[in-house]
């Protein structure tokens, strides 16, 4: 089954423990990305990559690292999480042919909580 | 400036009867790719319909419609028949052509369909 698998679904920790959510994608995607959700804000970009070792920031880079070592993973860092970060995280990816119509599949989401 | 808004937080509709969900979207760029995106209670996000800039009909899927008007940066969600299973968050979304990679996501709006 296609599909973009997230751990963990649920975290709870505490402010400054670093700490890594997993990204996956089975369907050979080039382009992956992460989001955070808030309430009233919708979602919004915080890294995305285009393809093996190329990563960029998006709107919301702060707090955050990643790292693209391979194709399917797509890991989100965070080094001294603070309780702003707590939020609902998306992981995404899409296919890079055919150039931007191209939807994002999006993973279940990980709710953080930073206490 | 939003790259995306929806001004409608919140919006109820009677089953079986139609409903628009508004996007207006800010971009110098002519080319770009329009998305609608729906989050059930359950929190996934379902990926619904595409519209790109150069498409010259508008596009539909099912009972999803989308009313591209360029000239207005509009690009509104119909949707037609109404089910109780269409209440849900709903998120229109914009990629820029000439990044091609950031993806902007409006604040959404929660679409209630009442028997």
């Amino acid at each position: 089954e296609a599909q973009v698998t997230q751990n963990p679904r649920y975290l709870i920790t505490v402010t400054g423990k670093k700490l890594t959510v997993t990204c996956s994608q089975n369907m050979n995607h080039e382009y992956m990305s992460w989001y955070r959700q808030d309430p009233g804000l919708g979602l919004r970009q915080i890294y995305y990559s285009m393809n093996v070792e190329v990563t960029d920031k998006g709107d919301v880079p702060e707090g955050y690292k990643v790292s693209r070592k391979e194709k399917r993973n797509f890991p989100l860092i965070l080094e001294s999480p603070s309780p702003n970060q707590t939020s609902l995280y998306f992981c995404a990816s899409s296919s890079g042919q055919g150039g931007f119509r191209n939807e994002q599949f999006f993973g279940p989401g990980t709710r953080l909580t930073v206490l | 400036a939003q790259k995306i808004t929806q001004t409608q937080p919140g919006m109820f509709v009677q089953e079986k009867e139609a409903v628009t969900l508004d996007c207006t979207y800010d971009t110098s760029d002519p080319s770009y790719g329009l998305f609608w995106y729906k989050q059930p209670s359950s929190g996934e996000m379902i990926f619904l319909i595409y519209q790109g800039s150069y498409d010259q009909q508008n596009a539909t899927e099912g009972r999803y419609s989308l009313n591209f008007q360029k000239a207005r940066k509009s690009a509104n969600l119909v949707i037609s028949a109404s089910q109780l299973g269409d209440s849900a968050m709903y998120f229109c979304a914009m990629r820029e052509g000439h990044t091609g990679n950031q993806f902007y996501f409006g604040t959404g709006t929660s679409l209630t369909v009442i028997p």
